[in-house]
């Protein structure tokens, strides 16, 4: 029963290094999004998807990538880590719905990415 | 466009009841729903509530809704100090697969 599990959970970069952040989910959900954490802004959607092969950018995608090849998999790409990038990131999943269903999120535990 | 608006913090004494508020922007939400966060980890759904529903109560927490006013609401009662997290609010657009979260209140709870 495993849920949404992102890795790593901790990760420290240089400028300009880059990094992928992992994320999967076991329960069959079409959806899969990427969020940013930053103090006292709340969430901010960087990409989302609604199916395998389908990506979309959310409100602050610049400086990430995103690609769903599998219903389970969805890894965010940082190619030029900037020290803007230094946030918390969460990855979630949600059933597909039809308009005016019920489809609350379910979140990994998130990776703390700290760039310097 | 979608925004959601919450106040940042709250502090209430065991025992109390905690009122968190919050406001919205999109009037055709279908859903809306209350996430609760402890430290060091991710976001956990806490309660939803339909847009054609005014309340809903699950146990300890209420859940109003004023759609003409735009605004939600969820109330703890007997909060302990388990209850300490960050409270999020969140709305679900009228495409069905966005979800837009407020800024997070973070409740203390003083025993």
């Amino acid at each position: 029963n495993a849920g949404v599990t992102q890795t790593p959970k901790f990760r420290i970069l240089k400028i300009g290094q880059s990094m992928t952040l992992q994320c999967t989910q076991d329960m069959n959900h079409n959806y899969m999004y990427w969020y940013r954490q930053d103090p006292g802004m709340g969430l901010k959607l960087i990409y989302y998807s609604v199916g395998a092969g389908i990506t979309d950018k959310g409100e602050v995608p610049n400086g990430y990538n995103v690609s769903r090849s599998t219903t389970e998999d969805f890894p965010l790409r940082l190619e030029l880590a900037a020290p803007s990038q230094t946030s918390v990131y969460f990855c979630a999943s949600s059933p597909q719905s039809d308009r005016g269903q019920n489809s609350p999120l379910h979140f990994g535990n998130g990776t703390r990415l700290t760039v310097t | 466009g979608e925004d959601v608006e919450q106040s940042l913090f709250l502090s209430v004494r065991e025992g109390d009841s905690s009122v968190i508020n919050c406001t919205y922007t999109d009037s055709s939400s279908t859903y809306l729903y209350w996430y609760k966060q402890e430290p060091g980890a991710g976001l956990q759904l806490l309660t939803y509530i339909f847009s054609n529903m005014d309340m809903k109560q699950d146990q300890r927490l209420t859940v109003l809704l004023n759609k003409k006013d735009k605004h939600l609401s969820l109330r703890i009662a007997d909060t302990q100090t388990g209850d300490s997290a960050i409270y999020f609010c969140a709305e679900l657009n009228t495409g069905g697969f966005k979800t837009i979260f407020g800024a997070g209140t973070r409740l203390f709870v003083k025993a």
